[in-house]
């Protein structure tokens, strides 16, 4: 049980494009999802939390119009990173939760993003 | 704020030996403290778990127990294969946080036959 999913896996794409990365709880509802970047050999930047219904809360010095979040569902948030640039381009994962405060995370496989 | 404080890597070991990755924590509440583990081109897994003082966590031979004095986590096992090799993280959360991890900076463990 707890089984999140991310999709894509990985994308490719050209700068100034925009991307939408998809997760989902497949098997609870997730009253609290995190997005994640994580770039080579070092640990995970907590990126925002997102909590069904409502807008999500990010972390210092993250660009909120840049990269938008989207929980519209307790099964399912979305991440779209506007306007991509090759500084974008990194590994982004989800989790979630089936409550809130202290409870174990639930992650995704992640969704890798090159932005040429 | 909290943190969590991991031994550098990375770690490389024979298959069979006995393993052990520090970890310590500042919090100033009472954290969760978890063990998380990501193989290679994919996501974390969780390996273990305490949520209070002298819980031990464990899970496929790993163990780590949560030790209050001395605000630690070390992960321990007997005898490591060749398929754990992996990158572990030591984290914690506590209900000020909301459920938020906080990550140490991970252990790149890789074991030879």
């Amino acid at each position: 049980g707890a089984v999140v999913s991310q999709h894509p896996s990985w994308v490719i794409c050209k700068s100034g494009t925009s991307v939408k990365i998809e997760c989902r709880s497949l098997d609870f509802q997730a009253t609290t999802m995190f997005w994640y970047r994580q770039f080579p050999k070092q640990s995970l930047m907590l990126m925002a939390t997102s909590n069904e219904g409502s807008k999500a809360t990010y972390e210092q010095g993250v660009e909120k119009d840049k990269f938008l979040i989207n929980h519209a569902s307790l099964t399912l948030s979305t991440l779209t990173v506007t306007s991509a640039h090759p500084e974008d381009s990194s590994f982004y994962i989800c989790s979630a939760t089936l409550g809130q405060g202290g409870e174990t995370q639930y992650f995704g496989p992640g969704t890798r993003l090159l932005v040429l | 704020g909290n943190s969590v404080t991991q031994m550098e890597g990375p770690v490389t070991l024979s298959e069979e030996a006995f393993l052990t990755i520090n970890c310590t924590y500042t919090a100033t509440g009472y954290p969760s403290l978890f063990w998380y583990v990501q193989y290679p081109g994919e996501g974390l897994q969780l390996l273990l778990k305490a949520t209070k003082a002298d819980d031990k966590g464990s899970n496929k031979g790993f163990e780590a127990t949560y030790r209050k004095e001395t605000t630690s986590f070390h992960l321990e096992k007997g005898s490591v294969q060749v398929s754990d090799s992996a990158v572990y993280f030591c984290a914690l959360s506590d209900l000020r946080s909301y459920g938020k991890l906080t990550f140490g900076q991970g252990t790149i463990l890789t074991v030879h036959p």
